[in-house]
C-alpha cells in the first residue's frame, strides 16, 4: 500500500471555526491531491499541488485554501467552516500527472455543526 | 456539467456472473480511462486503465473497454465475486499539462449476492 496518511480521520467543528486536515506521504511523489466525496457527487477535485509551494485550484476550491511547504506534506485549511462542508475528504498523490493511477489515503469525516 | 457519467446508481449480480458496469464521457481530450474501488470506509484503490489507443485491457477477472467514437466504456468482472461488492468509480485524466487531476463519475454501487 502507498504510504499515505491523513490526519485527523474524524472530526467533528462548529460553524465559522477554521480546520486544517493534513495529508502526510511517504513516497516523494509530486503531485498531491484533495478530493472530497459527497452522495450524488462522487469524488470533487479541490485543490491540487504540483510541487512544493506549486499548487492550484480544483473544481471546488472555494472556501479552502492549501499549503505544500514539504514534499510529504499537503495541507487542507477551512478557513470558516460551513455545514455545506461536511464531508468525507480524500487526500491523493501520484508520481506523474498523466497516465498514472493515484493512491488513496482513508480519507476524514468532517462533520461542520 | 458532468463530463464523466455513470448512469446507473446501482448494480446487483448474482455469484459466479458476470457484471457490467458502464461510464460515458462528454470530453473528447480525455485519453486515459481508470476505473476505481471504493469499499465503505476506506479510500478508492485503482483497479484498472485504459489510454485512449487501445480498446481493450484486461487484468485477471477485470476487462475494460473503450469505444471512443461513443464515448463510452465499461468494465467487465467475470466471473463476479462477493467480495467484488464496493462503488466502483470510474475516471478520466486529461493529457499534458500540469494539471494532473483526474475527473470521476458518481459511482455505481454493485452487489454481488452469494
Amino acid at each position: 500500500d502507498a504510504g499515505i496518511t491523513q490526519s485527523p480521520r474524524h472530526k467533528v467543528t462548529e460553524t465559522g471555526t477554521p480546520v486544517t486536515l493534513r495529508c502526510h506521504q511517504t513516497e516523494n511523489h509530486r503531485y498531491m491531491y484533495w478530493y472530497r466525496q459527497d452522495p450524488g457527487h462522487g469524488l470533487r477535485l479541490i485543490h491540487y499541488s504540483y510541487g512544493v509551494k506549486d499548487t492550484d485550484k480544483g473544481e471546488v476550491s472555494d472556501g479552502y485554501s492549501v499549503s505544500r511547504s514539504k514534499t510529504e506534506d499537503f495541507l487542507l485549511t477551512l478557513e470558516s467552516a460551513t455545514s455545506s462542508q461536511t464531508s468525507v475528504y480524500f487526500c491523493a498523490i501520484s508520481s506523474t500527472s498523466v497516465n498514472t493511477e493515484a493512491f488513496f489515503g482513508q480519507g476524514t469525516r468532517l462533520t461542520v455543526v | 456539467d458532468q463530463q464523466v457519467k455513470q448512469n446507473s446508481p446501482s448494480l446487483s449480480v448474482q455469484e459466479g456472473r458476470i457484471s457490467i458496469l458502464n461510464c460515458d464521457y462528454t470530453n473528447s481530450m480525455f485519453d486515459y480511462f481508470l476505473w476505481y474501488k471504493k469499499y465503505p470506509a476506506e479510500g478508492p484503490t485503482f483497479l484498472i486503465s485504459i489510454s485512449s489507443i487501445k480498446d481493450k485491457n484486461e487484468d485477471g477477472r477485470f476487462t475494460v473497454f473503450l469505444n471512443k467514437s461513443a464515448k463510452h466504456l465499461s468494465l467487465h468482472i467475470v466471473p463476479s465475486q462477493p467480495g467484488d461488492s464496493a462503488v466502483y468509480f470510474c475516471a478520466a485524466s486529461l493529457y499534458g499539462g500540469s494539471q494532473g487531476n483526474l475527473i470521476f463519475g458518481k459511482g455505481t454501487k454493485l452487489s454481488v449476492k452469494p
